[in-house]
């Protein structure tokens, strides 16, 4: 059973665009939610993250939104730039857990010069 | 600083045999977690250790085992290979393990099993 999914494994955006890349959960405890970013041979790395207490956070070109009765989020790139070609990663914790985070599968995103 | 370290990167085993991963967390960095990748299935939670405790386990069998020493490194012992369990193993580090904390990944070991 999947708490975290990730429904589109692929997404190709022109250099410039908006990427959004979106993630559904299903547990209702999780409430601090995470992206992260790995290139190929590399390890993921942190990206943004937000508290449920927050809709949004920004950081730069990076934008998560949190939509709790949904249980969906999306992160938003603007503009996308080539070097931002990587699979991300969405991940939930339950703060009243073991903090330890779920992940989704993934999504691949291709940025086109 | 150092980043977190994992050796060796590739290793190649045949089944039925068994394997020991390393993984070195970033200095003061007292939390450990193992994830198993592989095609298709995201990062899969092994477990996690603080201060040479187990704290968290995921849903693995128990020929999944691992442990940590007093300088916080950690080591994953993978026993009766399958070939299913080829795949890249990720270890992570934190301060505390707590909510909030960054988590930091190293590049992974990436298991063969023929």
């Amino acid at each position: 059973d999947q708490q975290v999914k990730q429904n589109s494994p692929s997404l190709s955006v022109q250099e410039g665009r908006i990427s959004i890349l979106n993630c559904d959960y299903t547990n209702s405890m999780f409430d601090y939610f995470l992206w992260y970013k790995k290139y190929p041979a590399e390890g993921p790395t942190f990206l943004i993250s937000i508290s449920s207490i927050k809709d949004k956070n920004e950081d730069g070109r990076f934008t998560v939104f949190l939509n709790k009765s949904a249980k969906h989020l999306s992160l938003h790139i603007v503009p996308s730039q080539p070097g931002d070609s990587a699979v991300y990663f969405c991940a939930a914790c339950a703060s009243g857990g073991s903090y330890i985070p779920t992940f989704g599968r993934g999504t691949s995103l291709i940025v086109h010069p | 600083k150092a980043g977190v370290t994992q050796t060796p990167r590739y290793l190649i085993k045949t089944r039925g045999q068994q394997v020991t991963l390393s993984c070195s967390p970033i200095s003061g960095h007292r939390s450990v977690s193992w994830y198993q990748q592989t095609p298709g299935q995201g990062l899969q939670f092994l477990f996690e250790y603080f201060s040479e405790t187990q704290r968290n386990k995921g849903n693995f069998p128990g020929r999944f085992s691992g442990r940590q020493f007093s300088n916080s490194r950690s080591e994953m012992n993978v026993s009766t290979l399958e070939l299913g369990d080829s795949a890249l193993y990720l270890c992570a580090s934190s301060r505390s393990g707590q909510l909030n904390t960054e988590a930091f990944f190293g590049q992974g070991t990436r298991l063969t099993v023929v």
